[in-house]
């Protein structure tokens, strides 16, 4: 069946530095992939996704790129802020359901 | 409102009581799905609705659970004869068709005793 697997946490940066979280997924067909945040006493939000390989999701300075032959999805910010602090879940969507990663804390400090 | 909405936010059932956990989606959206976040983890489907119909009741975990849309808005998921491993956070989403963005709700958190 479908499965993501996310980058484990929490993970811990500066404030401006580069930020990568690792996602790579298994698949049937041709899912669409997508970035969810969870700020703290929020509920989960969109930031980015993609629909087909190659596609690259852009929002708030992030972004992922859709890579088929590498079955990933990593995110990306090139300087991240600390109202970034959250927990960021990868996920995939094959027929209508989501399927998620298990979410990975993020701290950034001052 | 804007966003789809659930209540109650925070339940608190003993071991063995029945809960009901009420979603209101989005107006106008035809899909609704409900997912289960135990602590620390990601969301995992539970079941999803087209209308009124359930179109996929596969993520419920046991015969305990039962999900009914019946006018194809609000929805309820009942859990029956509550267990402590029932203790999660309960999300709603909705999407205005299928294949498209889901919109959550806040989440109902669910505490069995």
């Amino acid at each position: 069946g479908n499965s993501v697997t996310q980058m484990e946490g929490p993970v811990t940066l500066s404030e401006e530095a580069f930020l990568t979280i690792n996602c790579t997924y298994t698949a049937t067909g041709y899912p669409s992939l997508f970035w969810y945040v969870q700020y703290p006493g929020e509920g989960l939000q969109l930031l980015l996704k993609a629909t087909k390989a190659d596609d690259k999701g852009s929002n708030k300075g992030f972004e992922a790129t859709y890579r088929k032959e590498t079955t990933s999805f990593h995110l990306e910010k090139g300087s991240v802020q600390v109202s970034d602090s959250a927990v960021y879940f990868c996920a995939l969507q094959g027929a209508q359901k989501l399927v998620f990663g298990q979410g990975t804390r993020l701290t950034i400090n001052p | 409102g804007a966003g789809v909405s659930q209540s109650p936010r925070y339940k608190v059932a003993k071991r063995g009581q029945d809960v009901a956990l009420r979603c209101d989606p989005i107006s106008g959206h035809v899909s609704l799905f409900w997912y289960q976040q135990a602590l620390g983890q990601g969301p995992e489907f539970l079941t999803y609705f087209q209308n009124e119909a359930q179109l996929d009741k596969s993520g419920l975990p046991s015969d305990r659970f039962f999900a009914e849309r019946p006018e194809g808005s609000v929805s309820t998921l009942k859990i029956q004869r509550t267990q402590q491993e029932d203790s999660a956070v309960y999300l709603c989403a909705s999407s205005s068709s299928s294949g498209t963005q889901q919109f959550f709700g806040p989440g109902t958190r669910l505490t069995v005793l």
